[in-house]
């Protein structure tokens, strides 16, 4: 398995603009997690998913922020309009109903908003 | 990935030494804890977990210790090894299943 999938990399964009994020999970897993890490706030959850439906999503920043699941294979972050503030890193991570402590994250997209 | 960066707390430890990274938490009612590394450009990665009715956990080269009476959770690396440069975190399992919440981070340096 190729791991967690998240695209782009590297998202540099000007305030106001839409920004999606886009993350595939690993095959088989029930839940599907985004994080934000930035050096004054650390590593936060904002939003998870088990078997496509949200869960908890009293992470997310604000309205601004929205995260889909269309499909078992496939979630979007959408920040819009994008502040500079949301700058950092996201992260999407997966795991098993049956591991849970055990998330596997993907290598991240590190966003600026200028 | 980055990790959280310049006011992490360091841990400079020479190679084949002994490491400890410690960690204090707040919920008593946390069910599992948890310990990750972080490697430069990398996302985190599970370590190991310990349930909160166990005092030691031991692993490949780690172990993991759980003082409940203190709130005290740390994570011992035999021999480390430059590949353990990384952060680590700590984190709990708060109750809700899979809602983890990660403390701030320890960077650990390794030394030749």
């Amino acid at each position: 398995d190729a791991g967690v999938i998240q695209s782009p990399r590297h998202e540099v964009t000007e305030m106001g603009q839409e920004v999606t994020l886009r993350c595939k999970p690993i095959s088989g897993h029930d839940y599907l997690f985004w994080y934000r890490q930035t050096m004054m706030r650390g590593l936060e959850l904002l939003i998870y998913f088990n078997n496509n439906v949200p869960i908890d999503d009293s992470g997310m920043p604000e309205d601004r922020f929205s995260a889909k699941m269309p499909n078992a294979s496939f979630s979007t972050l959408k920040i819009q309009p994008s502040e500079p503030r949301d700058s950092a890193v996201y992260f999407c991570a997966s795991s098993f109903l049956t591991s849970y402590n055990e998330q596997f994250f993907g290598p991240g997209t590190r966003l600026t908003v200028l | 990935g980055e990790s959280v960066g310049l006011h992490l707390p360091t841990l400079s430890v020479q190679e084949g030494d002994n490491s400890i990274i410690n960690c204090a938490y707040s919920n008593s009612a946390s069910d599992y804890f948890i310990w990750y590394k972080q490697e430069s450009g990398k996302g985190p990665q599970f370590i190991i977990d310990i349930r909160s009715n166990m005092d030691k956990r031991q692993g490949q080269r780690v172990t993991v210790l759980l003082n409940k009476t203190v709130k005290h959770l740390s994570l011992q690396i035999a021999a480390t090894q430059p590949g353990d440069s990384a952060v680590y975190f700590c984190a709990e399992n708060t109750g809700t299943a899979s809602k983890l919440t990660f403390g701030t981070g320890t960077r650990l340096q390794v030394t030749l």
